[in-house]
């Protein structure tokens, strides 16, 4: 069954450092996400793309957050100075329909990201 | 009042039971309604989908949505233990990109 692939599973950086979590979603879909969950939270949407553009983010993607396909394969996701209130687990999502179709999104397995 | 709103549980029943989890919401423009079961370090993954109101099932899950109500339901009959896991109600209206999730319910299925 295909799958969303994220790399890393953790990443654990100081604060004020730029990362760049990495996903791999389906091969035929064409919309892209990014959600965010707090431990013990919810799972909260972060932004969504298509066709190489941001569609719709939420007030918690701000100037520090940016996505980006590089190629016809990956998506990411890039803090630029991260603070510790970023520290969650991160989740990819593709879907060949968008979010209102029977089929939802596929998930990643996700990245935990440690701020220290 | 929240957006969606669902009791985290946790919630333990022994195996066999019927479980009932539920979700309110208040943004009447939400049409879609789903149901994520999320293991342990895992991504949530697609359990149920209902488009508007009224019931679907997939073999032992029952998914049931009232919009009058602004309530939606997930029921399992006849519970495993490997039924067990967090489960995520999540919401979008038409036309929208992202989905909503409620908190989450912790479910135990005990052998």
């Amino acid at each position: 069954e295909p799958e969303v692939t994220q790399t890393p599973s953790h990443q654990v950086t100081q604060m004020g450092q730029e990362v760049i979590l990495r996903c791999v979603p389906i091969s035929n879909h064409l919309y892209f996400y990014w959600y965010r969950q707090i431990l013990g939270q919810k799972v909260e949407f972060l932004v969504s793309f298509y066709n190489n553009e941001i569609s719709e983010k939420s007030e918690i993607f701000d100037d520090q957050f940016s996505v980006e396909r590089p190629d016809g394969s990956n998506f990411t996701l890039k803090i630029r100075s991260t603070k510790l209130e970023d520290s969650a687990m991160y989740f990819c999502a593709s879907s060949d329909q968008g979010a209102s179709f029977s089929y939802g999104y596929t998930f990643g397995s996700g990245t935990r990201l440690t701020v220290v | 009042q929240k957006e969606v709103e669902q009791d985290p549980g946790p919630l333990s029943v022994p195996e066999g039971a019927i479980v009932s989890l539920n979700c309110t919401y208040s943004n009447s423009a939400f049409q879609y309604f789903m149901w994520y079961r999320q293991y342990s370090r895992k991504g949530p993954e697609l359990l149920m989908y209902t488009y508007s109101s009224g019931n679907k099932e997939d073999g032992r899950f029952t998914a049931q949505v009232d919009k009058s109500s602004k309530y939606i339901s997930l029921f399992i009959r006849d519970s495993q233990p490997s039924d067990s896991a967090t489960y995520l109600c999540a919401m979008s209206a038409q036309g929208a990109q992202k989905l909503v999730f409620g908190q989450g319910t912790r479910l135990t299925i005990n052998p």
